[in-house]
């Protein structure tokens, strides 16, 4: 079956440096790739998408990359700060159904 | 982007009783999706809302447990029904993009049930 995995640890780095978060899926060959941010409690919010035959997106800080012979996407955040404390989603778009595969996320804390 | 509305944000339930779900979208879409998040979970799709027919249900989950409204193109209702602890999760409403590819959530409606 479709399987989505995040780093299950959570990831602490100081403010400033950049922050990479590694999403891993197997059986499957996505067309999409996205990645979500979701802060306790709040619903995800959209952050990036990445199509199968794009390698690299940028938006702002934010930077993620979609290797599809490692089935991997690292998502990078550059100048990282506090406020980017939250937890971070990765889905895949499976299928002609439309539905979304989501893994279960990693957590990040920026410290001060 | 489309703008969602949930009510109620938050909510603690007694054992056994039912609760609505109210979810509003600020444009017409076809399809509005229920999703699940529990404690330490990922999020894990309930159904599909479709307007004018019934909605579409994920393995495990049953129209009795969770029935679905979609009365118009902007709004749809989830209500768990006779809630067990096992209940108390974040259930999220969400559509997709007008090009398709990216689906948007409201702030989830937060439930404990006791």
């Amino acid at each position: 079956s479709q399987k989505i995995e995040q780093n299950s640890e959570a990831l602490n780095i100081q403010e400033g440096k950049t922050a990479t978060l590694t999403c891993n899926y197997t059986n499957y060959s996505p067309a999409y790739l996205q990645w979500y941010r979701q802060d306790p409690g709040r619903g995800p919010v959209f952050l990036l998408l990445i199509r199968e035959n794009e390698k690299e997106k940028r938006k702002e800080r934010l930077k993620v990359t979609f290797d599809t012979t490692l089935k991997q996407s690292l998502f990078h955040i550059t100048a990282s700060q506090p406020a980017d404390s939250a937890t971070y989603l990765c889905a895949l778009l499976a299928g002609n159904n439309r539905k979304l595969i989501w893994g279960l996320g990693t957590s990040l804390a920026v410290n001060p | 982007s489309a703008v969602i509305s949930q009510k109620p944000s938050r909510d603690i339930c007694q054992r056994g009783t039912s609760l609505t779900i109210q979810c509003q979208v600020d444009s017409q879409v076809t399809m509005m999706f229920w999703y699940r998040q529990q404690p330490g979970q990922s999020l894990t799709l309930i159904a599909t809302a479709n307007q004018g027919s019934e909605a579409t249900y994920e393995s495990g989950f049953v129209i009795d447990k969770f029935p679905i409204s979609r009365p118009n193109l902007t709004f749809s209702t989830l209500t768990v029904s006779n809630m067990s602890p096992e209940d108390s999760s974040i259930y999220l409403c969400s559509v997709f993009s007008g090009a398709g590819n990216t689906i948007y959530f409201g702030e989830g409606s937060w439930l404990t049930v006791v």
